[in-house]
């Protein structure tokens, strides 16, 4: 099966708030990562987190970890049309030079 | 700031031409990558090289080539390129295994 997974789209009101959910299958994972891709474009890096912790905050940003159920969430707080992209979930295999390993990428779409 | 380039943002090729795709990061990084986007099936790992000259097989390499000979510049070559190669490209780099994997804007790629 997939080693990261989510739901494929998301559709929230302006003003609103996201969440866009993942999971994962390696609990060895150090750090766990969500990417940003605007239409046209490469994929920017949003925030990451690091195994052992539960949270992390960043301005209108919230991650959250259960490490015990390999989920990991994205909160979007006050979310602008400008947040309309598709979200990526990453996980970092802590073994030598394996690269990341993505999600399929949630579509969010911002109804003004 | 890490920044990753592509020689091409659009290109357009004929069925059995060879395609050269570049990509140069300007920040040491030992690793780069490889992978295509296609709507629904996300992004899928190519190849990837982790030194100089050396390179590994991705999820998908049929039909693709890669050259690492210098360790800023990785190269992806499809040797005659088919209807199906047609997709976003995107390389990405990062240096050693824990750390966060940065991208280019993307190769869109059309084969007529």
């Amino acid at each position: 099966g997939e080693d990261v997974e989510q739901s494929l789209f998301l559709s929230v009101r302006e003003g609103d708030s996201s969440v866009i959910n993942c999971t994962y299958t390696d609990s060895s994972s150090t750090y766990l990562y969500w990417y940003k891709q605007e239409p046209g474009a490469g994929l920017q890096l949003l925030t990451y987190i690091f195994s052992n912790m539960d949270m992390k905050q960043d301005q209108r940003l919230t991650v959250l970890l259960n490490k015990k159920d390999k989920h990991l969430s994205l909160r979007i707080a006050d979310t602008q049309t400008g947040d309309s992209a598709i979200y990526f979930c990453a996980e970092s295999k802590n073994s030598g030079n394996t690269p990341l390993v993505f999600g399929k990428g949630t579509r969010l779409s911002v109804i003004a | 700031d890490v920044k990753v380039t592509q020689s091409s943002r659009y290109l357009v090729k004929r069925t059995g031409e060879k395609v050269f795709l570049e990509c140069v990061q300007d920040m040491d990084h030992e690793n780069m990558f490889w992978y295509r986007q296609d709507p629904g099936l996300g992004l899928r790992l190519i190849y990837f090289s982790y030194d100089v000259k050396m390179k590994e097989k991705g999820d998908i390499p049929e039909g693709y080539s890669v050259s690492r000979e210098k360790k800023e510049r990785f190269s992806l070559i499809l040797e005659s390129a088919s209807t199906n190669q047609t997709s976003m490209y995107l390389c990405a780099s990062r240096w050693g295994h824990q750390e966060t994997q940065y991208f280019g804007p993307g190769t869109r790629l059309l084969v007529l």
